[in-house]
């Protein structure tokens, strides 16, 4: 079956404390991304990457790091977490952005609480 | 960060009901997309938009892309309970950016 997985799905924890959010997409597809849903705010785009090795920051990616060392996996990582980065977080893949006929698939999101 | 305006920001409606929604923005996109979040998952693909002026159809959902490219809107006709959800567009301005509106929450009262 055809899926974003992301795991894990929930996590409380505290302030400082690295944490790493995985994604893994197995539709061979070159175009990944990571969004924060907030409420009023909608989704925004923390970090994307085109193709491994190659990421670019979204409109909110500070805090946060990602790293794209095989094609099918994108980690999220926080490397010292705050209270204001409690969000939940999806993740989402697509063949390509640029073609017409694409459609980017999200995972099932994680709820990330910083206390 | 750009973000899109997205109306009404929540929408109660009984069952049977039509409902509209838009998006607008100040900026000119060459592709609008129209999402659909369940509670509890991620955003589905609902229905995508690549021509101004463009008008489709999926199922009991009808979105246009605006002449102007700087707006869109998504009808939904005959509401059912199952339309509960957040609905969010979408517009693609080049290649690598998706740029999401702030979402319209529906609920469904049977």
């Amino acid at each position: 079956e055809a899926q974003v997985t992301q795991n894990p799905r929930y996590l409380i924890t505290v302030t400082g404390k690295k944490l790493t959010v995985t994604c893994s997409q197995n539709m061979n597809h070159e175009y990944m991304s990571w969004y924060r849903q907030d409420p009023g705010l909608g989704l925004r785009q923390i970090y994307y990457s085109m193709n491994v090795e190659v990421t670019d920051k979204g409109d909110v990616p500070e805090g946060y790091k990602v790293s794209r060392k095989e094609k099918r996996n994108f980690p999220l990582i926080l490397e010292s977490p705050s209270p204001n980065q409690t969000s939940l977080y999806f993740c989402a893949s697509s063949l390509f952005l640029a073609s017409s006929t694409d459609t980017q698939y999200f995972g099932p999101g994680t709820r990330l609480t910083v206390l | 960060g750009q973000q899109l305006n997205q109306s009404p920001q929540s929408m109660f409606i009984q069952e049977g009901e039509d409902v509209s929604m838009n998006c607008t923005s100040s900026s000119i996109f060459n592709t609008w997309l129209w999402y659909k979040q369940d509670p509890g998952e991620g955003p589905v693909l609902l229905i995508a938009l690549y021509k101004a002026g463009e008008l489709t159809s999926n199922g009991r959902l009808t979105a246009q892309f605006g002449i102007t490219r700087k707006d869109s809107f998504l009808n939904i006709s005959a509401s059912i309970p199952s339309d509960v959800g957040i609905y969010f567009c979408a517009g693609q301005y080049n290649t690598d950016k998706l740029i999401f509106g702030t979402g319209t929450r529906l609920q469904v009262f049977p």
